[in-house]
């Protein structure tokens, strides 16, 4: 019963320095989202997924890439790490009831130094 | 454009007591939900309450309700019979329907139970 699947929960980078971010879940679901959450400005959505094979870019894509590997994994690239990019950043699949209930993981708190 | 906005950016109610939180948004789309969300501090995201826009019936969930203004864009959260649990962010969000599902999220309102 994991639902969503995110990784790393905690991540420490030095500026200009790359990583990825792993999303996975087991709901079946067409859509998963990666959003940022800072302090006084909520959850803003970076990229989007609707569905296997397709990206959108969100309100805040700059910085970042993504790749919808298959239906259960979408991953979230920084290639050259900023501090600006220090955040919480959560991955979320879209389904449930009327498939607009957002379930989500449980963040990756990320500092760039 | 889908916006949605939350003007407080923080409230505090005394347990028992309710509390009300407003949202508006605004958006060109005829079906849509509207969707709060709650975040204590363990950061984990759970859904409170959700509301179709085609339904004039006001959701309620427990001690959670909505005031769905339609024609004004305005879809406030209350909470009854307030718990120190209760204490946490709360997000306005909203969504329509179709393939894409864009999920849109407000600045958030964080509230505090006092005992």
């Amino acid at each position: 019963n994991a639902g969503v699947t995110q990784t790393p929960k905690f991540q420490v980078l030095k500026t200009g320095q790359s990583m990825t971010l792993q999303c996975a879940q087991d709901m079946n679901h067409n859509s998963m989202y990666w959003y940022r959450q800072d302090p006084g400005m909520g959850l803003r959505l970076i990229y989007y997924s609707a569905s296997e094979g397709t990206t959108d870019k969100g309100e805040v894509p700059n910085g970042y890439n993504v790749s919808r590997l298959n239906k259960r994994e979408f991953s979230l690239r920084l290639e050259s790490a900023a501090p600006s990019q220090t955040s919480v950043y959560f991955c979320a699949s879209v389904g449930g009831i009327l498939n607009t209930e957002a379930f989500f993981g449980q963040g990756t708190r990320l500092t760039v130094v | 454009a889908q916006t949605v906005t939350q003007s407080q950016p923080e409230m505090s109610v005394q347990e028992a007591e309710t509390v009300t939180l407003s949202c508006t948004y605004d958006t060109s789309e005829n079906n849509y939900y509207l969707f709060w969300y709650k975040q204590p501090p363990s950061r984990q995201m759970i859904l409170v309450i959700r509301q179709e826009a085609y339904k004039q019936q006001n959701a309620t969930e427990n001690r959670f309700s909505v005031n769905f203004q339609k024609a004004a864009k305005s879809f406030s959260l209350k909470i009854s019979d307030s718990q120190l649990g209760d204490t946490a962010m709360y997000f306005c969000a909203s969504a329509y329907g179709g393939a894409t599902n864009k999920l849109i999220f407000g600045t958030g309102t964080l509230l505090a139970v006092q005992p």
